[in-house]
C-alpha cells in the first residue's frame, strides 16, 4: 500500500528561525514528490516539485531535498514569517499525474 | 487558487438531501479532480475526470457523483447515500504537458467547499 509519513505533526517556532519539515514514503512506482503549503480553509498550493533525478529543489525561502534512496524527503524554511503558518503537505505521485498519495501534513505555526 | 472557483464556501445539508457542489476553471486544463479533507488525514480521491464525457472513480467514491459536460465545468454530487459527508471538499485540475514534462504533473487546487450537516 502507497502511503506517505510526515514529521512532526506540529511545530511551533519563533519567527526569523529555520526548520526542517520531513516526509518519507513507500509508493511505487515513483514519479515525482512535490511539496504544497495550504493555509487555513483554503487549497493547497505548490511549492515544489522534484522527479527522481532531483535531489534538491529551492522557491525562495523554501528549500525541498529528495533522496530517493531512503525514500525521504525535507522541507527546509528559512528565516520564517507569520505568514508560513500553515500546513504543508507532502505529495507523491506514483506515474501518470492522476493517482496522488497525500500525507497528513505539518503544521507549523510561527509566533512573534 | 487561481482560475480554479468552488461554490459555495459553505454549505448545509439537512438529512436524505442530495447538494452540488460546484467547481470551475478558466485555464483549459484538461483534467480535473474531486478530493474529501479530514482532520488528520491526507486528501482522498473521490472521482476524476480526464476528458470531457469521461470520469473514473477514486478512493472514496461511493455515495457521490459526477459529471463532465463541458471542459471547464466538474460538480459533485453528495448523495443521501453518503452517510459521513461532514469534510472539505477540494476540487483540482492539470494541463496534460509534453511528453516528459514535469509541469504536466501538478495539480492546481480550488478554495474548497466545507460541507455540514444539519
Amino acid at each position: 500500500k502507497n502511503q506517505v509519513e510526515q514529521s512532526p505533526q506540529s511545530l511551533i517556532i519563533l519567527e526569523g528561525k529555520n526548520c526542517t519539515l520531513q516526509c518519507n514514503y513507500t509508493v511505487s512506482p515513483f514519479s515525482n514528490l512535490r511539496w504544497y503549503k495550504q493555509d487555513t480553509g483554503r487549497g493547497p498550493v505548490s511549492l515544489t516539485i522534484m522527479t527522481f533525478s532531483e535531489n534538491t529543489k529551492s522557491n525562495g525561502r523554501y528549500t525541498a531535498t529528495l533522496d530517493a534512496d531512503t525514500k525521504q524527503s525535507s522541507l527546509h524554511i528559512t528565516a520564517s514569517q507569520l505568514s508560513d503558518s500553515a500546513s504543508y503537505i507532502c505529495v507523491v505521485s506514483a506515474g501518470g499525474g492522476n493517482k496522488l498519495t497525500f500525507g497528513t501534513g505539518t503544521q507549523l505555526k510561527v509566533e512573534l | 487558487d487561481g482560475g480554479i472557483t468552488q461554490s459555495p464556501k459553505y454549505l448545509f445539508r439537512k438529512e436524505g438531501q442530495n447538494v452540488t457542489l460546484s467547481c470551475e476553471q478558466n485555464l483549459n486544463h484538461d483534467a480535473m479532480y474531486w478530493y474529501r479533507q479530514d482532520p488528520g488525514q491526507g486528501l482522498r480521491l473521490i472521482y476524476y475526470s480526464q476528458i470531457v464525457n469521461d470520469f473514473q472513480k477514486g478512493d472514496i467514491a461511493e455515495g457521490y457523483s459526477v459529471s463532465r459536460e463541458k471542459k471547464e465545468s466538474f460538480p459533485l454530487t453528495v448523495t443521501s447515500a453518503q452517510k459521513n459527508p461532514t469534510a472539505f471538499y477540494l476540487c483540482a485540475s492539470r494541463k496534460y504537458g509534453t511528453s516528459g514534462s514535469i509541469k504536466g504533473e501538478t495539480q492546481y487546487f480550488g478554495p474548497g467547499t466545507r460541507l455540514l450537516v444539519l
